[in-house]
């Protein structure tokens, strides 16, 4: 069965310190690993799809990045309105997404 | 807005009785999923459509939980005789495959309250 581990499970970081989220995952046949922002109340707001080890992708301050077992989404100079949960998944043979438990994000100014 | 949306975004409602939600994907999106989310942990399938036909559900979908998507285009979710057990955040997703690829656009969600 698909499995995904985030860690931390919270971070608290003041404005302008860079970190790094962890996203482990065990799958048979990955077909593409997801990182999703989570606002409270809301839902999901996806961010990238990484489909193999070594492929990185950048948006703003983000930067997500693939192993063959784990991922990283580096938050570089982080704003309070980086302030999120961080939603990490892997989407395999079928067609459903296996989610982490998150990554609660708190950026103080 | 063209994103996915569901409706109601609230619904409190007392143990035992039946609730529906609604999910409008985005227009062209031929995969429709849902998932459930607890306070804390990440989303959790439950059902997958694609057009109208369910091709995939859950062990956690209970029999008193049904969804259909009448002619492919939006979806409902039926709970019976709700419990306590079933409060949670009810996410609907819509995607469109090209090749090996398919991202996941999800909605708002609607937050059940079961007393």
């Amino acid at each position: 069965e698909d499995q995904v581990t985030q860690s931390p499970e919270a971070l608290r970081l003041q404005e302008g310190e860079s970190s790094s989220l962890n996203c482990s995952y065990t799958v048979s046949g990955l077909r593409g690993l997801f990182w999703y922002r989570q606002d409270p109340g809301k839902g999901p707001e996806f961010l990238f799809t990484l489909y193999s080890a070594g492929e990185e992708k950048e948006k703003e301050r983000l930067k997500a990045t693939l192993t063959k077992k784990e991922s990283f989404l580096h938050i570089t100079a982080p704003k309070p309105e980086d302030s999120a949960t961080y939603l990490c998944a892997v989407q395999a043979a079928g067609n459903k997404l296996t989610f982490g438990g998150g990554t609660r994000v708190l950026v103080k100014p | 807005d063209t994103g996915v949306s569901q409706d109601p975004r609230h619904k409190i409602t007392k143990r035992g009785q039946n609730v529906t939600f609604r999910c409008d994907p985005i227009s062209e999106h031929n995969r429709l999923y849902w998932y459930r989310q607890t306070l804390g942990q990440g989303p959790e399938f439950l059902t997958y459509f694609q057009n109208e036909a369910q091709l995939e559900k859950s062990r956690l979908l209970s029999d008193r939980f049904s969804a259909e998507r009448p002619k492919g285009s939006f979806s409902t979710l039926e709970i019976q005789r709700t419990e306590q057990g079933d409060s949670a955040m009810y996410l609907c997703a819509s995607s469109h495959r090209k090749g090996q690829q398919e991202t996941q656009y999800f909605g708002p969600g609607t937050r059940l309250l079961v007393l």
